[in-house]
């Protein structure tokens, strides 16, 4: 069975200071992978993915994520956090090639980010 | 236009009303999705439709009934909902899922 797990569901940072936001995945097939922003009150937006390309993948807003199948992870990094980065986080897996509509959403994170 | 659009923002509506949320996108995607979100939790699919057919049925109570006029179009026609439907509704739309899906800001949607 396919799923997704957000290891922190709430991360705090100062503004300037790193971000990383932690996924791990478990999916029987080469998933695609994707990063989803969410601020208060907004539909989610799309920051990256992971679709078997480079394992690095550069996303929008200075964001970054890296695919490691041996761990089965794709943590979601920045290096400056910015106080308009404070919003929720989904990481979510589109499991096999085939359009099932059936994404797997993780649980999220709510980023904070401190002055 | 790379945007999907909702209307309206908000809306409350009682428990024997009838009401219609809406969702519009011109960019060509034939998969489009409704989804519902319920404060701090992540997104839950309710349906799907492909080429304008529907594919998907998350077993939505019938009180939702979703229709989809055009390759454009996306409604979620509302009955007799009851407190607990209030939420955030979704609606996104794709050209292939592993492309990622284009999300709407969504209806607001407060049942009294």
């Amino acid at each position: 069975a396919q799923s997704v797990t957000q290891l922190d569901s709430h991360v705090s940072v100062s503004e300037g200071t790193p971000v990383l936001l932690r996924c791990n995945y478990s999916s029987s097939y080469s998933p695609s992978l994707f990063w989803y922003v969410q601020h208060p009150n907004k539909g989610l937006q799309l920051l990256l993915k992971y679709t078997s390309a480079a394992t690095l993948v550069k996303g929008i807003n200075g964001f970054e994520a890296e695919f490691k199948k041996s761990e089965t992870s794709f943590h979601l990094t920045k290096p400056s956090a910015h106080m308009s980065d404070a919003a929720e986080y989904f990481c979510v897996v589109q499991p096999g090639s085939s359009n099932t509509g059936k994404l797997i959403f993780g649980q999220g994170t709510t980023l904070q980010v401190k002055p | 236009d790379t945007e999907v659009t909702q209307t309206p923002k908000h809306l409350v509506m009682g428990m024997t009303n009838k009401k219609s949320l809406k969702c519009e996108q011109h960019m060509g995607h034939r998969a489009m999705y409704w989804y519902k979100q319920k404060a701090k939790k992540p997104p839950e699919l309710m349906f799907v439709y492909s080429y304008e057919k529907l594919s998907i049925n998350e077993s939505v109570p019938s009180r939702f009934s979703p229709e989809c006029p055009n390759s454009s179009l996306l409604n979620l026609h509302l009955h007799a909902l009851q407190p607990e439907d209030s939420a955030l509704y979704l609606c996104a739309s794709s050209r292939r899922e592993v492309d990622g899906y284009t999300f709407g800001s969504g209806t607001r949607l407060t049942v009294v």
